[in-house]
């Protein structure tokens, strides 16, 4: 079984620009969540969407989004890059129940010049 | 609001020494607990978790049981291995009456190293 696929692996923008993430979850999972992880802040929920609604969001401001899609992959979107948003952004994925295993990518390092 | 709080690294270790995370948590509802692991260049992998008070839950060696009377989850191997040396991370997963769900705190994490 493939596991969470995270793409791309890097990216490099500039402030002010927007940048697009994309996850594929597991075969069968329902549930797509995004953590954000910094040195400073370590791993901070972002969101979660379960079959295409989001059902829990961080407390992040309005320029951090995502979607997704009826095959279960999600996008997350950073508009107007701050050089705060450098971060890893890992997506994790599973069933949907509460308190269930999350599996997660290997995530995406964003660096913002 | 919930949270976590773990001790701070780095713990370094010999080889076959005994490892001790403490990890203590703040919640209004009734969580679940978790430790997660994370090796250099990788996402996170599940390595043990407990649903309710006095579970324990075991992987690989690695032991931590959920105490509700001390709010805490601390985390054991008897005997640790170079293989270990990574960063664990302490979470909390909310009840769904909570709108938990998914939404996962975790500590700070500690990041662990293993000499021969």
């Amino acid at each position: 079984k493939a596991g969470v696929t995270q793409t791309p692996r890097y990216l490099i923008k500039t402030r002010g620009q927007q940048v697009t993430l994309s996850c594929s979850p597991i075969s069968g999972h329902r549930s797509v969540s995004w953590y954000q992880q910094t040195p400073g802040q370590g791993l901070q929920f972002l969101f979660e969407y379960f079959s295409e609604t989001q059902r829990n969001k961080g407390n992040f401001p309005g320029r951090f989004s995502g979607r997704q899609f009826s095959n279960s992959r999600s996008e997350m979107n950073v508009s107007t890059l701050e050089l705060g948003d450098s971060a890893l952004y890992l997506c994790a994925s599973s069933l949907g129940e509460s308190g269930e295993k999350l599996f997660f990518g290997s995530g995406t390092q964003l660096s913002v010049l | 609001g919930d949270s976590v709080t773990q001790m701070e690294g780095p713990v370094t270790l010999s080889e076959e020494a005994f490892l001790t995370i403490n990890c203590t948590y703040t919640a209004t509802g009734y969580p679940s607990l978790f430790w997660y692991v994370q090796y250099p260049g990788e996402g996170l992998q599940l390595l043990l978790k407990a649903t309710k008070a006095d579970d324990k839950g075991s992987n690989k060696g690695f032991e931590a049981t959920y105490r509700k009377e001390t709010t805490s989850f601390h985390l054991e191997k008897g005997s640790v291995q170079v293989s270990d040396s990574a960063v664990y991370f302490c979470a909390l997963s909310d009840r769904p009456f909570s709108g938990g769900y998914n939404k996962l705190i975790f500590g700070a994490g500690t990041r662990l190293a293993v000499h021969p």
